[in-house]
């Protein structure tokens, strides 16, 4: 119950193009869900997060749209570029005790110039 | 303003030896948590100190430990070293009871 699970684990998309990316949870207690940038040899960066009070939260490029009844959430990159070749991950929180993050297993993203 | 700060950045141990990693969190942060990466993988909580006290550990054995001192910068400690300890390990601060963690660039341990 305590595991999220993310697809795909690799994406190729041409420059300009949109990247999705899939995650699902089973722990309902969860409501937090943020998204996490890591490039190579560097900590995960937080790119946007939501809550399951709503359906989709656009910043810039970036957007999760969250199906609560499915227990599923995406990760939206508008406009792909190859700047935005990185590994991303979904994670997901809840306020019971410390607040700490279950991962996803990360989707490595390469954009072509 | 500094973000999270680890220390060092790369290190490498022989098997059984013992290491110390370093962390100092983002100003204004009074919580730290650990996370353990593993190559192609998530982060994988290891515990958080809040107030100098351990607040929760996730599934990693007692030779994983940690200490926070009264600056709010924590140390975490693995006894015995194993091959499989292998990995980048990251430090987040926070304030307790929030969301929104800061990571830091983390420390890459290899166990040869």
């Amino acid at each position: 119950q305590q595991q999220v699970k993310q697809s795909p684990q690799s994406l190729i998309v041409q420059k300009g193009g949109i990247s999705i990316i899939n995650c699902a949870y089973e722990n309902t207690a969860f409501d937090y869900f943020p998204w996490y940038q890591q490039f190579p040899g560097k900590g995960p960066a937080l790119l946007i997060a939501i809550r399951p009070d709503v359906s989709e939260k656009k910043e810039g490029r970036f957007t999760i749209s969250f199906n609560k009844s499915a227990k599923q959430f995406s990760l939206h990159i508008m406009d792909s570029q190859p700047g935005d070749s990185a590994t991303y991950f979904c994670a997901a929180s809840s306020p019971s005790g410390t607040y700490k993050y279950i991962f996803g297993t990360g989707t490595r993203l390469k954009v072509l110039a | 303003d500094a973000g999270v700060t680890q220390s060092p950045t790369h290190l490498i141990k022989t098997r059984g030896q013992q290491v110390t990693l370093r962390c100092s969190p983002k100003s204004g942060h009074d919580t730290v948590s650990w996370y353990q990466q593993a190559l192609g993988q998530g982060p994988q909580f290891i515990f958080q100190y809040y107030e100098e006290e351990e607040r929760q550990r996730g599934n990693f054995p007692d030779r994983f430990s940690g200490h926070q001192f009264p600056n709010y910068s924590s140390e975490l400690n693995v006894n015995a070293l194993l091959l499989g300890d292998s990995a980048l390990y990251l430090c987040a601060s926070s304030l307790v009871s929030a969301y929104g963690y800061t990571f830091g660039s983390g420390t890459r341990l290899t166990v040869v």
